[in-house]
């Protein structure tokens, strides 16, 4: 299985201050038709797990645009341009390349 | 929207069906999901089926033992699980094919 390695495993913020998280994979998720399918989560205590951005950079509907995603091959990253209260919680990155879908261990972000 | 039900405590080498139903797009054409979710082991893809059911993947772990199942005219997503095992303990989500959509998960507990 692709395994995914997230870093780093705990992030403290400051509000209003950026955030960037790593996501390295151990196989290139380029698919046969020269997409990268790559994707990131966002989940708040006690809710579901929800998709800010596939395919490497492509927001999903409704996600802040302090939001974006960047990378290639196996290194990618999320960022976030200023952070807000909102966004505490754990951020997950998830290849579906290669089968079975694999996830990273998880980033926990927390306001300092 | 997606709503699942049917988690339970459940002893080891026993069988329990869980079920999701689907709202508000087009079930019927959508590749969908089972994801499972442990403090131990974080985020695992759990299988996927076809948009017809003509095709089904599982992740090793579960493979032989659980079965994902579709009914179109009824909006709704099964997995029947049997011979559970104590690792099979988690949050179970219905989610889209590629996880754009999730529900608000249901618990399974294996345990004597």
């Amino acid at each position: 299985d692709v395994v995914m390695t997230q870093s780093p495993l705990s992030l403290p913020v400051t509000l209003g201050q950026p955030a960037s998280i790593s996501c390295r994979s151990s196989q290139s998720l380029v698919h046969g038709d020269g997409n990268t399918d790559l994707n990131w989560f966002h989940q708040r205590p006690g809710q579901s797990p929800r998709r800010l951005i596939n395919k490497v950079s492509n927001r999903d509907s409704g996600v802040p645009d302090r939001f974006s995603g960047s990378g290639s091959g196996t290194d990618f990253t999320l960022k976030i341009s200023r952070v807000e209260a909102e966004d505490v919680g754990l951020y997950y990155c998830m290849q579906g390349a290669h089968w079975p879908n694999t996830f990273g261990q998880g980033t926990k972000l927390e306001i300092k | 929207h997606l709503v699942e039900s049917g988690g339970a405590l459940v002893q080891p080498g026993g069988s329990l069906r869980l079920s999701c139903i689907a709202s508000g797009f087009t079930f019927s054409r959508s590749w969908m999901s089972w994801v499972r979710q442990t403090p131990g082991r974080g985020l695992e893809w759990v299988g996927s089926i076809k948009e017809d059911g003509s095709d089904k993947y599982y992740v090793d772990s579960v493979r032989g033992r659980f079965t994902i199942s579709r009914d179109n005219t009824k909006n709704s997503l099964d997995l029947q699980m049997s011979n559970l095992r104590g690792e099979d303990t988690a949050v179970y989500y219905c989610a889209t094919g590629m996880a754009s959509l999730w529900g608000q998960g249901t618990l399974v507990t294996v345990s004597s």
